[in-house]
């Protein structure tokens, strides 16, 4: 069964560094795309970026600078880091495989 | 960045009803053109695949037609269990990009 789930902290203070976990299960890293999607409260879906099977990146041209994706293939897990978070990062974080399976979704908010 | 003008953002609506939610690419696609479902604090369900085909597990009343540029969701015969948020999303090349969403709501 093909399992996403996110995880990290729901609370960042401006200007810092948000880390979110994707731990996947019921497949492999090594043969399908984890994407990063976005939400803000009451808005609609923006992709982030990609880990692509053979660990090639793909990010949103917005967010690029402030973007990174990585993993752990022994771990199942697919990590994002954004830095210099401001308010309007606040939102609900999903990974999905392919836009096929996805995550609960986490919820970060950007507050002091 | 290829952008999806996605229509329209509202679209009240009977339980019977046939509907139809349409999203113009800006850019040449092809089929990769994929409709999700949201309810209120739910994660997107995708609903079709290929601009055409039916996710597994989705009702026959869902389905996905292209003509040109332009892509359609449509639902025959509106249940109350459809009444979400529903987006488009092409993934023929990065950045992938989403539709701004259509609200399905009671008449």
């Amino acid at each position: 069964q093909v399992q996403l789930k996110e995880s990290g902290p729901g609370l960042v203070q401006p200007s810092q560094t948000l880390s979110l976990t994707c731990t996947v299960s019921g497949f492999s890293l090594t043969s399908y795309n984890v994407h990063w999607v976005r939400q803000p409260p009451g808005k609609g879906l923006e992709w982030m970026g990609r880990m692509r099977y053979n660990g090639d990146t793909s990010y949103n041209s917005a967010l690029k600078s402030r973007l990174s994706i990585s993993r752990d293939t022994s771990k199942n897990q697919v990590f994002l880091k954004m830095n210099s978070l401001q308010t309007d990062d606040t939102g609900t974080y999903y990974c999905t495989r392919d836009a096929n399976a996805w995550g609960q979704g986490a919820s970060v908010t950007v507050s002091s | 960045d290829i952008q999806m003008t996605q229509s329209p953002s509202s679209l009240p609506a009977s339980l019977g009803d046939r509907v139809t939610i349409t999203c113009r690419a800006s850019q040449d696609i092809g089929n990769y053109l994929r409709w999700f479902q949201q309810k209120p604090g739910k994660s997107p369900r995708l609903m079709i695949y290929g601009a055409t085909n039916l996710a597994a597990g989705v009702p026959s009343r869902f389905s996905g037609s292209r003509s040109g540029s332009d892509y359609s969701l449509t639902i025959n015969s509106l249940e109350s269990e459809d009444m979400a948020i529903y987006y488009c999303l092409q993934h023929n090349e990065y950045p992938l990009t989403f539709g701004s969403g259509t609200k399905l709501e009671i008449k």
